[in-house]
């Protein structure tokens, strides 16, 4: 299957700095990649959509100027976590998708970066 | 209100049992995934059903699709512990994919852990 990589695997950091996380396609080109956000033995909640060269679209809640994302190429989506507090410590989680996947759809996802804001 | 309901939430049981979960919702899906997470690892998808009434077999695990599609199972034999982690349902909302913006939905999920 296609693979997709996040980077930072795990980062702490001081509450009021901002934090990057990376979402990469290795082996396919993405053209539209989705943000979760995951608490502990909790599901995920979807944030954004973000398409390449376009602007994120934000699920209801999820604040755009807080999460900001850019999805700069067909390989590579970021999150930054703008001025982190401690609330926004969490499990984030990319998927990508080709948009080639016939009617069931295939989404496959990075393995997570955990956030800790001290 | 959720849309995918999981049960049950939490399951522990012995190497060897079997167990059934279950993901249900009142809305019909053209399609529903499965997927496993292990803790601190992205979801890794299982399978996808698609046809009412379908069942699908992945080594020990089946999967089944409601005859309706608005239901699935997950039946496995002989647990062990290797299977323990978090089991996601998902399905496109609103009309199902239909492209690569269409967003997946998932449950709550059910917690396995699986005792040597």
């Amino acid at each position: 299957g296609a693979v997709v990589s996040q980077h930072p695997s795990r980062v702490i950091c001081k509450s009021g700095t901002s934090v990057k996380i990376e979402c990469r396609s290795l082996d396919f080109q993405a053209t539209t990649m989705f943000w979760y956000r995951q608490f502990p033995k909790k599901s995920l909640m979807l944030m954004a959509t973000s398409n390449e060269g376009s602007k994120a679209t934000y699920e209801q809640g999820v604040e755009k100027d807080k999460f900001l994302i850019n999805h700069a190429s067909l390989t590579l989506s970021t999150l930054t976590v703008t001025s982190a507090h401690p609330e926004d410590s969490s499990f984030y989680i990319c998927s990508a998708s080709d948009g080639h996947r016939g009617i069931t759809g295939e989404l496959f996802f990075g393995e997570g970066s955990r956030l800790t804001v001290l | 209100t959720q849309l995918l309901e999981q049960s049950p939430q939490f399951l522990s049981i012995q190497e060897g049992e079997n167990l059934t979960v279950y993901c249900n919702s009142s809305s019909v899906f053209s399609s529903l995934q499965w997927y496993r997470q292990e803790p601190g690892e992205g979801p890794v998808l299982l399978v996808t059903v698609v046809t009412g009434g379908e069942v699908k077999k992945l080594k020990r695990l089946t999967f089944q699709f409601g005859d309706a599609r608005k239901d699935s199972s997950l039946h496995i034999t002989a647990a062990q512990p290797g299977d323990t982690g978090l089991y996601l349902c998902a399905a496109f909302l609103q009309g199902g994919y239909t492209g690569a913006n269409s967003k997946l939905t998932f449950g709550k999920g059910i917690t396995l852990s699986v005792r040597p």
